[in-house]
């Protein structure tokens, strides 16, 4: 029973150029919530995230960023014209439904902005 | 705004000790609380969780602890392995219930 799967685990961009980081939930999952952790800090909330519709996007910056959650395929976020201060890691959780509040890490995507 | 807190950034312990982590959180209609364990390089690793309804819930060596009233939770690891040690955090459902509040994480190192 495979984990959350997160592609790929690490991704160089420079400056400017866009990121695009994907995530399998776990089989069975219909939820999909993004979170980022810059280096020795907890992880903070950006986006929650159900089969083609986003519930709370309260944690994601204004511009740059985005995510989706298609019907078919892994969920993705999106961050154009990146910034230095994107570096950071990237972690996608998923749950089984609404009211199952237990949330399944994968192992992140690590951003490094040059 | 809701905050998730942990009291010490750092604990070491001898192998065979007990361990007891503690956290503090900010929103007292929080429902849900969870710990997770993060090695390095890793994702956070689901350990144990409890609801707002119950005050103590044991795992295999661990337990958490949740006093509403001071609005603190503890996890308690016993005879800690050195297998144990990496970044431990608490977290907490937000008011809307649509996602998790962590806190900054405590460092357990474990020595033989």
């Amino acid at each position: 029973n495979a984990g959350v799967m997160q592609n790929p685990r690490h991704l160089v961009r420079r400056r400017g150029q866009e990121a695009r980081l994907r995530c399998s939930p776990m089989k069975g999952h219909s939820h999909v919530y993004w979170y980022r952790q810059l280096p020795e800090e907890g992880l903070k909330f950006m986006v929650y995230l159900q089969k083609e519709n986003i519930i709370d996007e309260s944690g994601m910056p204004k511009e740059r960023f985005s995510a989706e959650f298609p019907k078919e395929g892994p969920s993705i976020l999106r961050i154009q014209q990146v910034v230095r201060g994107d570096s950071a890691a990237y972690f996608c959780a998923s749950s089984p439904e609404q009211g199952q509040k237990t949330q399944y890490f994968g192992p992140g995507t690590r951003l490094l902005v040059l | 705004g809701e905050s998730v807190g942990l009291h010490l950034p750092t604990l070491s312990v001898q192998e065979g000790d007990n361990s007891i982590i503690n956290c503090a959180y900010s929103n007292s209609a929080s429902d849900y609380f969870i710990w997770y364990k993060q090695e390095s390089g890793k994702g956070p690793q689901f350990i144990i969780d409890i609801r707002s309804n119950m005050d103590k819930r044991q795992g295999q060596r661990v337990t958490v602890l949740l006093n509403k009233t001071v609005k603190h939770l503890s996890l308690q690891i016993a005879a800690t392995q050195p297998g144990d040690s990496a970044v431990y955090f608490c977290a907490a459902d937000n008011q809307a219930g649509t996602a998790l509040i962590f806190g900054k994480g405590t460092t357990l190192s474990v020595s033989s």
